[in-house]
């Protein structure tokens, strides 16, 4: 079974500048969730998706971050513009529905914000 | 959600069997106890969850006392490949809580 797939998998960018990720939840899962991974520390939530619909955004800065899921498959995560303090990992992870402490992460991006 | 509490660090060497602690004094009635482990450059991926007593699987054992407001990991015998930040979560998932990580415990097995 493919796992959950990721891009790209590095990325460095200037302040103010955009950046989007990519993320492919595992086949048949409907739940998808974008975390953020600071250094030292554990991941934190941004936002999740049932199909494609948002369940969950609290944690999500509006102002500069924003993510879709159009057709309930893949997402796309983006901050524009992006901050100093932006430069973390940013994980996906999916989920069946019913099952979200079992939640199958993927490898990650990790941006660099000079 | 009950706020838990694990060691920052631990010290291992291989072929030792390592138990790391978490409390929750909190614990709500109908929340369950998840463990995670983090290998480095890699996301976080689902090791163990239970109720009440105990609960094994191939890769680690949990151990929960009866008022629950602790519980242990078990690693049976590691190995460096085990090196790695464990995560403790506890929440009413059924419930839509969502999962919260803490700072973790990064456990080091040395030769």
């Amino acid at each position: 079974e493919a796992g959950v797939a990721q891009s790209p998998r590095y990325k460095i960018i200037e302040k103010r500048q955009s950046v989007a990720f990519w993320c492919n939840p595992i086949s048949g899962h409907a739940t998808l969730y974008w975390y953020q991974q600071i250094l030292g520390q554990g991941p934190k939530l941004l936002i999740q998706f049932q199909n494609n619909g948002v369940v969950d955004d609290s944690q999500l800065p509006k102002d500069r971050f924003s993510a879709e899921r159009l057709k309930g498959v893949d997402s796309t995560l983006k901050i524009q513009p992006a901050k100093l303090e932006d430069s973390a990992v940013y994980l996906c992870a999916s989920s069946v529905p019913g099952l979200e402490e079992t939640q199958y992460f993927g490898p990650g991006t990790r941006l660099l914000v000079l | 959600l009950a706020k838990t509490t694990q060691p920052v660090s631990m010290d291992s060497y291989e072929g030792q069997e390592v138990n790391i602690t978490c409390s929750h004094n909190n614990i709500a009635t109908n929340d369950y106890i998840t463990w995670y482990q983090q290998f480095p450059s890699q996301g976080p991926r689902f090791i163990i969850q239970g109720y009440k007593t105990k609960v094994t699987n191939e890769v680690a054992s949990l151990f929960i006392p009866a008022d629950r407001k602790s519980s242990t990991l078990s690693l049976p015998r590691v190995s460096l490949s085990d090196t790695a930040v464990y995560y403790c979560l506890v929440g009413d998932f059924n419930a839509g809580n969502m999962l919260t990580f803490g700072g973790g415990t990064r456990l080091m097995v040395k030769p």
